[in-house]
């Protein structure tokens, strides 16, 4: 079955310096796998996705991920770190079947501080 | 931009009573989900619905549970007979295709907090 993991509940860093957030994931086949941000009292945001071609994708609001297929991780970073930033970001893969429907990770809150 | 709406933005029922919560996704999408996340876990996937019909559901969607698009616009998620474990924010998300440079891209309304007394 296809899932990912969140080994950070929280991820804490200062304004002005990079951050990473982590993801793992299992899937069977190719992976299509999301980022999306969550603001308090808001839906999800779509970030970016990664379904095939480069390793390196950009995303919304200067954030990037790498997929990396031997490590099975698509970790999200930002050069850059702002206070606006903070918020609970989600991993997420295309579940199997042919629904479109999109599993998600626990969730990890990025706390940045000024 | 084109957004996903929800109402209402917050319900307060009592146990045992029906709850419709109501979705109108972005127009020319064909994809239709709801999804429910209990204050502080995770996002769960509860259904998607696709040419007039459920293509999935969870475990979690049981016949407690339903889903309909009544007249091409709205979408909407009936709660039967809710329970205090239902308490949760649900979240409808709509998507257009699921191949190509837009694929699987979900778009989510801002949800709606059910709590159930």
């Amino acid at each position: 079955a296809q899932s990912v993991a969140q080994p950070e509940d929280q991820v804490n860093v200062a304004e002005g310096n990079p951050l990473t957030v982590k993801c793992t994931y299992s899937v069977s086949g190719n992976p299509y796998l999301f980022w999306y941000v969550q603001y308090p009292n808001r839906g999800l945001q779509f970030l970016l996705k990664y379904i095939t071609g480069d390793n390196l994708v950009k995303g919304s609001y200067g954030f990037e991920a790498e997929f990396n297929k031997s490590q099975t991780s698509f970790h999200l970073k930002k050069p850059s770190a702002l206070v606006s930033d903070s918020a609970l970001y989600f991993c997420a893969v295309r579940g199997s079947g042919n629904t479109g429907k999109l599993i998600f990770g626990q969730g990890t809150t990025l706390q940045v501080k000024p | 931009e084109p957004e996903v709406t929800q109402t209402p933005s917050h319900q307060v029922t009592q146990m045992g009573q029906e709850v419709i919560l109501r979705c109108v996704p972005i127009s020319n999408h064909l994809y239709f989900y709801w999804y429910r996340q209990i204050l502080g876990q995770k996002v769960e996937f509860l259904v998607s619905f696709y040419n007039n019909e459920i293509s999935e559901k969870s475990e979690i969607f049981d016949d407690q549970f339903s889903v309909e698009r009544p007249d091409g616009s709205n979408f909407t998620l009936k709660i039967r007979s809710t329970k205090l474990e239902d308490s949760a924010m649900y979240f409808c998300a709509s998507s257009a295709v699921l191949a190509g440079p837009g694929a699987n891209v979900l778009t989510f309304g801002a949800g709606s907090r059910l709590t159930v007394l």
